[in-house]
C-alpha cells in the first residue's frame, strides 16, 4: 500500500456530533498537512505536523477543531460539536522531508457531511 | 500574505486543441510553484514544478514557466486528450518568505469531448 489512505471516505453526523478522521500517512514520510475543501474551492490548510510535532496550527477554524499525531505516523482531526458549516472534504497530505525538498502526497478525503 | 489566483473553469475543449490555464500568484518571498491534478475520484496529485524563475516544469505534455515579472505560472499543453480532464490546482509555497506551508488557487475544472 503505497499511498496515503483516510478513512471513512464519507461521513455523516447530526449537528452537535463529534466525529474523528483518520489519516495512514505514507510510511516515513515526516511532514504532514490537514487540508479543509469547500464545495468548488481549494484545499484551505487546517494544520501540519513535523513528526510528532504540531508546528503549525494557525489555519483551524475554531477551538472545536483538534489535530494529534501522537507517534509521528497515524494523525486524527476531531471535530467536536459539529456545525452545517463543518460540512466539507478534509484532506490530509503528507511528504518525505521539508516540503521544498519532497512534493505533497495527498489521500483521496473525507467527506463530511453535517445534517 | 501569499495567495494563488486561477481562472474561474471549467474549461471546455476539443480533443487536440490547445491548453492555457492561467495562474497568478501573490508571495511575501521567493515562492516555489506548482500544478496539481485531481481526476475523478482521486487525491490531489503533483503534476509539475518550478523553483526558481524562468525555470520551466514539465510532465505529461503539460508545462509551465515560473514568470517573476508577471508573478505567473500558467499551465499549457499543445494538445489535450479525454483523459486530461480533470482540475488543476495551483500552488506555491513560499520558504524564504517564512511560510512554507502550500497555498492552494480555487481549482480550475478542464473537461476535454472526444
Amino acid at each position: 500500500g503505497a499511498g496515503v489512505s483516510q478513512s471513512p471516505r464519507y461521513k455523516v453526523a447530526k449537528r452537535g456530533q463529534d466525529v474523528a478522521l483518520r489519516c495512514d500517512p505514507i510510511s516515513g514520510h515526516v511532514s504532514l498537512f490537514w487540508y479543509q475543501q469547500a464545495l468548488g474551492q481549494g484545499p484551505e490548510f487546517l494544520t501540519y505536523f513535523q513528526n510528532e510535532a504540531q508546528l503549525d496550527k494557525s489555519g483551524l477554524p475554531s477551538d472545536r477543531f483538534f489535530a494529534e499525531r501522537p507517534e509521528g505516523s497515524v494523525s486524527t482531526l476531531k471535530i467536536q460539536r459539529t456545525q452545517q458549516e463543518d460540512s466539507a472534504v478534509y484532506l490530509c497530505a503528507s511528504s518525505l522531508r521539508r516540503l521544498e525538498e519532497s512534493p505533497l502526497h495527498f489521500g483521496n478525503g473525507t467527506r463530511l457531511t453535517v445534517t | 500574505g501569499n495567495s494563488v489566483t486561477q481562472m474561474e473553469g471549467p474549461v471546455t475543449l476539443s480533443e487536440e486543441a490547445f491548453l492555457t490555464i492561467n495562474c497568478t500568484y501573490t508571495a511575501t518571498g521567493y515562492p516555489s510553484l506548482f500544478w496539481y491534478v485531481q481526476y475523478p475520484g482521486e487525491g490531489l496529485q503533483l503534476l509539475l514544478k518550478a523553483t526558481k524563475a524562468d525555470d520551466k516544469g514539465s510532465n505529461k505534455g503539460f508545462e509551465a514557466t515560473y514568470r517573476k515579472e508577471t508573478t505567473s505560472f500558467h499551465l499549457e499543453k499543445g494538445s489535450v486528450q479525454v483523459s486530461d480532464s480533470a482540475v488543476y490546482f495551483c500552488a506555491l509555497s513560499d520558504t524564504s518568505g517564512g511560510s512554507y506551508i502550500p497555498t492552494f488557487g480555487r481549482g480550475t475544472s478542464l473537461i476535454v469531448h472526444p
